[in-house]
């Protein structure tokens, strides 16, 4: 079982909400990742970082920004939410690994619903 | 363009059965390809991971394949249990960049049933 975690895991919030999605991991990963999923989707990259103070922005554009203050908590923020933000949002981490063979781990998720 | 196609899309089957998920992909240059089970509403988890020469990887009841020829992999799942209702996404990660790019195919949604 990966000691990742995301808050919260469901939430409803009205047009034009802030919002954050809290995600941490207790594993001491330097990498970790943001994705988005739709039902029935495959899952897209939206934010990524190295470790501390690095991040960069994925393959799918998304208006959330995040931030990497501390190595274990990776928060993501919607600073106005929009019904086009509703989705499922997962949090990972990976291991160094060997070469090219990390594991990535995966949180619970959180779905999102922008009414 | 690197792409990750399985199929089918979704599949149902008894309690007990075998079945086997497919997976093509176009990713260059290859690095790794991984199995991975998401319950719904929950993260995926992996099941496998397989490099250019490796052929074969067991994970108890699953069994993955990989042809790095043919850019061609299977999953099987033996004896299928209620608890295998699941989506068993491909992914296939590139060695292009530092990152380790990793590339998502939709998914089989499998159904167990009693």
């Amino acid at each position: 079982e990966a000691d990742i975690y995301q808050t919260p895991r469901y939430l409803v919030i009205g047009t034009g909400k802030k919002i954050t999605l809290e995600c941490s991991q207790t594993m001491g990963h330097d990498k970790m990742y943001w994705y988005q999923q739709d039902p029935g989707m495959e899952l897209h990259l939206i934010h990524y970082s190295y470790g501390v103070n690095s991040t960069e922005k994925g393959d799918l554009s998304s208006e959330s920004t995040v931030s990497r203050i501390r190595t274990e908590h990776f928060p993501l923020t919607l600073e106005s939410a929009r019904p086009s933000h509703t989705s499922q949002y997962l949090c990972a981490s990976s291991d160094p690994g060997t070469g090219s063979r990390y594991e990535q781990y995966f949180g619970p998720g959180t779905r999102l619903t922008v009414t | 363009k690197n792409q990750v196609e399985q199929s089918p899309q979704s599949l149902i089957i008894l309690e007990g059965k075998n079945c086997t998920l497919q997976c093509n992909y176009t990713v260059s240059p290859f690095s790794n390809l991984r199995w991975y089970k998401q319950d719904t509403g929950r993260g995926p988890v992996s099941l496998t991971i397989m490099t250019f020469s490796e052929n074969t990887k067991s994970n108890g009841r699953y069994t993955a394949t990989l042809d790095a020829d043919t850019k061609q992999s299977s999953l099987h799942i033996t004896a299928s249990q209620l608890s295998d209702s699941a989506s068993y996404i491909c992914v296939v990660s590139d060695r292009g960049s530092t990152l380790g790019r990793l590339y998502f195919g939709r998914g089989t949604q499998l159904t167990v049933w009693p």
